[in-house]
């Protein structure tokens, strides 16, 4: 049963850079078909996604996000990684990574697992 | 890309039957069949109730029942029950791109 879990700094002081880690277990980040995905919560509010990597490199991101934003896969380690530069404290939030299934025309699917999700103070 | 269209709230008896819209554009919703629903409890992750537009995600009940016209998907639950309390975002892509509606808060009164 494959798993997802989050780990990271729990609190980022402004300006500086929140780097997050998805942990994949009972499964492979280079399993075909998927895409891993970083979405974010903001307290009481919606879901926003931040951006996604397949097994090949290929990444796409929000366009809200993209310019500060890096997500990266290390198969070694079975992980996948979220950067976020030059935090401010609309960046605080509940941080999910999740696995996204790839159609058969390449397109974003759904979401059929999630980690339990990590949450992200920004303060100095 | 703009998010989708959800009611903020909905509330029902037990026993009786909802309805949750999301509404988008020929670009997402109109223009696929990708649309999926996500239960959220509080404090909990997302998880997944419907895919492709209707088809049930394993071990979710029949009383979950998702559709599409034009634009416009939905989630119906029937038989509400009390753990259906929850909050509810529906997905679609745009070609590469997410999509998520803003949320419906479904209240069991």
């Amino acid at each position: 049963q494959v798993q997802l879990q989050e780990s990271g700094p729990g609190l980022v002081k402004p300006s500086q850079t929140l780097s997050l880690t998805c942990s994949v277990s009972g499964g492979s980040v280079t399993t075909a078909g998927y895409y891993w995905t970083w979405i974010r919560q903001h307290p009481g509010e919606g879901l926003d996604w931040i951006g996604y990597i397949y097994s090949s490199g290929d990444t796409y991101y929000n366009p809200s996000l993209r310019s500060r934003v890096t997500v990266s896969l290390d198969m070694s380690k079975n992980q996948f990684s979220l950067t976020l530069d030059s935090v401010t404290a609309a960046d605080a939030a509940i941080y999910f990574c999740a696995r996204l299934w790839r159609t058969r025309i390449g397109a974003p699917g759904g979401f059929d697992l999630w980690g339990q999700g990590i949450l992200v103070t920004v303060s100095s | 890309q703009s998010a989708l269209t959800q009611p903020r709230s909905v509330s029902g008896s037990p026993g009786q039957s909802v309805t949750i819209s999301c509404t988008g554009t020929s670009s997402d919703v109109g223009g696929y069949d990708y649309v999926s629903w996500y239960q959220q409890h509080p404090g909990k992750a997302p998880k997944l109730i419907i895919y492709d537009v209707l088809t049930r995600a394993s071990g979710v009940p029949g009383r979950f029942f998702g559709s599409k016209s034009g634009n416009t998907a939905s989630l119906t639950i029937s038989g509400l029950q009390a753990d259906d309390e929850a909050d509810y975002y529906c997905f679609s892509n745009a070609r590469r791109y997410i999509l998520f509606g803003g949320g419906t808060k479904l209240t069991v009164l």
